[in-house]
């Protein structure tokens, strides 16, 4: 089945600094990669998402990238906020069969004032 | 727009006790819906997903059960809980094929005592 691995698991920026978390998956037939920012104690909430025919897609300060060929995808957080802490999860699936997505472990955001 | 419910929010059980977490949804039909459990700290674990009325597919053999007994419901059971079962238990629909988005409903935090 789909592995994903997500690094770094811990980033402390200084608000204003750019962000920047990466993802690689195993399975070559994935091609959805959403990503989900989760605040305490809260539901995970779509941010952004690609498929596997875009190479990037951009949301105002939010922008992710895929490589298929390396099978890695990264979100990249410009301009922070201290409002952008939280944990961010990617995750990959396919559009056939279960279609569930696995995540990876998380990371843990803090922009500092 | 679709819309997840679940209940209850919060719930405090003795070891032993059984289990039973309900999920509806709104503003779909024929969804994929998804039971994922979040331990303290952690990431996103699938228990259970189904693609219809009665289909239902396990991820990690365990205590737990799952049911669909109508289209928009999904029901997540135990006979016996486990202090191991306590965490935040999520349910997640995703639309038909072609509409990847998947949405969390709000959560459950079940804490086994």
């Amino acid at each position: 089945g789909e592995n994903v691995e997500q690094h770094p698991s811990t980033l402390s920026v200084q608000e204003g600094d750019s962000a920047v978390i990466k993802c690689t998956y195993s399975d070559s037939a994935s091609n959805y990669f959403p990503w989900y920012k989760q605040e305490l104690g809260k539901r995970p909430q779509l941010i952004i998402d690609i498929r596997s025919n875009v190479g990037e897609k951009k949301d105002q300060r939010i922008a992710v990238t895929l490589n298929k060929t390396a099978k890695h995808f990264s979100l990249h957080i410009t301009e922070t906020q201290p409002e952008d802490s939280a944990v961010y999860f990617c995750a990959a699936s396919r559009n056939t069969g279960r279609r569930a997505l696995t995540f990876g472990s998380g990371t843990r955001l803090q922009v500092q004032p | 727009s679709q819309t997840i419910h679940q209940w209850p929010a919060t719930l405090v059980q003795p070891v032993g006790s059984p289990l039973s977490l309900e999920c509806t949804v709104e503003g779909t039909s024929n969804p994929n819906l998804y039971w994922y459990r979040q331990a303290a700290g952690r990431g996103l674990q699938l228990l259970f997903y189904s693609v219809g009325i009665g289909q239902i597919s396990s991820e990690v053999p365990q205590n737990l059960s799952a049911s669909r007994p109508q289209d928009r419901q999904f029901i997540l059971s135990s006979k016996k809980l486990l202090l191991s079962d306590s965490g935040f238990y999520l349910c997640a629909l995703r639309g038909p094929t072609g509409a990847d988005t998947q949405y969390f409903g709000p959560g459950t935090r079940l804490t086994v005592l």
